[in-house]
Formats: C-alpha cells, sequence, structure tokens
C-alpha cells in the first residue's frame, strides 16, 4: 500500500536556525517523485520542492534541500535561516503513476521570533 | 501565467442537495485533479482528468463524479451531499504524467 508517514504532528524553531521535517513513504516501485508542500494559514498549497527518485543528487531550493535516502525510504527537509513566514503546516507526498499525489499527515511548524 | 483558479470560494449546502465546484487549470496544462481536505482524513486524492479522461480515481463512492472540457477546465460533482462531506477541495493542474501539480486555493464547502 502507498503510505506516507510523518513523524512529527507539531514542531517549533528560533527565527534563523535550521529545522529538519521527518517523511518516511512505502512504495514497491523503483521510479516516482516525491514532494515538499507547504500549507499557510490562507490554505493555499504550495510547492516548496521536488526530488525525481531516480536521481540520487538531493535536491535544494535556496534554504530548502532534502535528504533522501533511497533505500531506507526516507525524505526529509531542511529549512536553513528559518523565517516567520515560513510559518506554515508542511506536507510530504509522493506519486507513482499519473498525478495521484499520496500526502502524510502534515506536520505543523512554528517559527518564533 | 495565471495560477489555478476555483469558483466558487466558498459555499453552504443542506444534506441531500448537489454541487458542482470548478475549477480553470494554469493555461497549457492538460491535467486536473482534484482533493479532499478534512482535519480527520488529511488530504485524499478524488480524481485527475487528462484530455477530458479520468485518467485515475480514488476511493470515494459514485456520488462523487467529475468532468473535464476540451478547453481543459474541469468541474467536480457531489450530488445527495451528507454532512461528511464538509471540506475543503483542491484543484490541481500539471502539464503533464508526473509533473509537479500546482494548486488552486481552494473551494470550501460546508454541509448544513
Amino acid at each position: 500500500a502507498q503510505t506516507v508517514t510523518q513523524s512529527q504532528p507539531e514542531m517549533s524553531v528560533q527565527e534563523a536556525e535550521t529545522v529538519t521535517l521527518s517523511c518516511t513513504y512505502d512504495t514497491s516501485e523503483n521510479n516516482y517523485y516525491l514532494f515538499w508542500y507547504k500549507q499557510p494559514p490562507s490554505r493555499q498549497m504550495i510547492l516548496v520542492i521536488r526530488q525525481e527518485a531516480y536521481k540520487q543528487q538531493n535536491a535544494t531550493e535556496n534554504r530548502f534541500s532534502v535528504n533522501f535516502q533511497k533505500a531506507a525510504k526516507s525524505f526529509s527537509l531542511k529549512i536553513s535561516d528559518s523565517q516567520l513566514g515560513d510559518t506554515a503546516m508542511y506536507f510530504c507526498a509522493f506519486t507513482e503513476y499519473g498525478n495521484k499525489l499520496v500526502f502524510g499527515a502534515g506536520t505543523i511548524l512554528r517559527v518564533k521570533s | 501565467k495565471a495560477g489555478v483558479t476555483q469558483t466558487p470560494r466558498y459555499l453552504i449546502k443542506t444534506r441531500g442537495q448537489q454541487v458542482t465546484l470548478s475549477c480553470s487549470p494554469i493555461s497549457g496544462h492538460r491535467s486536473v485533479s482534484w482533493y479532499q481536505q478534512t482535519p480527520g482524513q488529511g488530504l485524499q486524492f478524488l480524481f485527475e482528468y487528462f484530455s477530458e479522461t479520468q485518467r485515475n480515481k480514488g476511493n470515494f463512492p459514485g456520488r462523487f463524479s467529475g468532468r473535464q472540457f476540451s478547453n481543459s477546465r474541469s468541474e467536480m460533482n457531489v450530488s445527495t451531499l451528507e454532512l461528511g462531506d464538509s471540506a475543503l477541495y483542491l484543484c490541481a493542474s500539471a502539464q503533464a504524467s508526473q509533473e509537479t501539480q500546482y494548486f488552486g486555493p481552494g473551494t470550501r464547502l460546508l454541509v448544513l
């Protein structure tokens, strides 16, 4: 079964510090795509970062980077230099076929000043 | 490019009624997917349309249906509404298969 597990329901971090959000997933496929989306209080779902499973190199987007461990089926998100605007619900998701995204339960991240 | 748009943004309906939600994808995107978000069940995939054909379907009852038009705009219909259908309904569009999906602002449906 396709599942995504985010084991941290809530996290908090001080402004300018670094935080890592965890995600594990289960799939029997070898080719798939992984995503982190953020959903601020406005409820607008925003893409943070994307990783293709066939690529060994970890994806990076400015202050956001991932640690993709394919054998362990782990896909964590690291946010550096946290900003107040990073406060949001963060969802880990993956897709195997077509565009069906399977989401985790989410992690609420609060950035404190 | 304009983003994904959804109308209406808010809806209040009563049990037993039906509702139609609309989604206009980003220009050039041929895939439209629908998701239901509730506090209890989280984000769940409803269905995906690609070039007017339903390509994938989630585990929802037949009361939930959709379609896609030749201009890639999509509609989702829920018949015989139940209280449990109260949710945020999100639409996402993508250029092709396994491409990044971009989400609209959602339609918040309240069933009384």
